[in-house]
C-alpha cells in the first residue's frame, strides 16, 4: 500500500493558463474523490467516480473544472483559464467499495497559486 | 443539506492537559460521522469513525469521540495532549446518498505549550 499520490505538489501558473493536476489512488480502491480546501477551510467536495464512471459533477465549481478517471485508475482534475481564486489545496482521495466501511484515505495534495 | 460547525477556531492546551474540540452537525438520518487530522502542508489523516452501534469510539494516537444524537454532536476527546498533537482537526460527516461525500467543518488549530 503506497498511499494516494498526487503530482505535482506544488503549482503557480499564470492567470488565464490552464492547468492539470494528477492523482493516483490506492491501487484497490475502486472510489476516488477529488476536494478543494482554501486556506484557514475544511475540504470542499468537488466530484468522485466510482471505477472510471464520474458519479457526481453537479458540485464542481464552474464549466472550467472538470476530471477524468478514463481507465478506472488515475484520475486527472483540469483548470482551464484559471482565476486568482482557483489558488488552494487540491486533494484526492480513494477508499474501497463502501467508504462507510474503510474510509477515505487522502493524498498530500496539490497546492495551485495562480498569479 | 449536511453541515457541520466547529465553534473554536483555536484551542490552546498545555501539554499534558487534556483535550475536547466541539463538532456539531446537521443530518436528516443516522450520520456517518468522522474525525480527521491535518500537519500543515499535508493531506488528512483519518483518526476515527462512527457509522452505528457503540456510541464512544476509539480511534488512533490516544483519540476517542462520542456521538450523542439528542445534541447533534460529536466532540473529540484526549485524556493527555502531546506536543506532535498539534495540527488542525476537522470534523465531517458523509452523505451516503451521495457516495458518502464528506461535508467538513471549518476546522479547529490546536496549539500545545510546553
Amino acid at each position: 500500500d503506497t498511499g494516494v499520490s498526487q503530482d505535482p505538489r506544488h503549482k503557480i501558473t499564470k492567470r488565464g493558463q490552464n492547468v492539470t493536476f494528477r492523482c493516483d489512488p490506492i491501487s484497490e480502491h475502486n472510489r476516488l474523490y477529488w476536494y478543494r480546501q482554501t486556506l484557514g477551510q475544511g475540504p470542499e467536495f468537488l466530484t468522485y467516480f466510482q471505477n472510471e464512471a464520474q458519479l457526481e459533477k453537479s458540485r464542481l465549481l464552474s464549466d472550467r473544472f472538470s476530471a477524468e478517471r478514463p481507465k478506472g485508475s488515475f484520475s486527472t482534475l483540469e483548470i482551464q483559464r484559471t482565476e486568482q481564486g482557483d489558488s488552494a489545496m487540491y486533494l484526492c482521495a480513494s477508499s474501497r467499495g463502501d467508504a462507510t466501511n474503510y474510509g477515505y484515505t487522502f493524498g498530500s495534495g496539490t497546492r495551485l497559486t495562480v498569479v | 443539506a449536511q453541515s457541520v460547525t466547529q465553534p473554536d477556531i483555536h484551542i490552546t492546551v498545555s501539554e499534558g492537559a487534556s483535550l475536547e474540540l466541539r463538532c456539531n452537525y446537521s443530518y436528516g438520518a443516522t450520520p456517518y460521522l468522522f474525525w480527521y487530522v491535518q500537519s500543515p502542508g499535508q493531506g488528512l489523516q483519518l483518526l476515527l469513525k462512527y457509522f452505528s452501534g457503540d456510541t464512544l469510539v476509539q480511534g488512533i494516537k490516544g483519540f476517542e469521540a462520542e456521538f450523542k444524537r439528542s445534541q447533534s454532536s460529536f466532540n473529540l476527546r484526549k485524556p493527555s495532549v502531546h506536543w506532535s498533537d498539534a495540527a488542525e482537526y476537522f470534523c465531517a460527516v458523509g452523505d451516503r446518498n451521495a457516495g458518502n461525500m464528506l461535508t467538513f467543518g471549518g476546522g479547529t488549530r490546536l496549539m500545545v505549550k510546553p
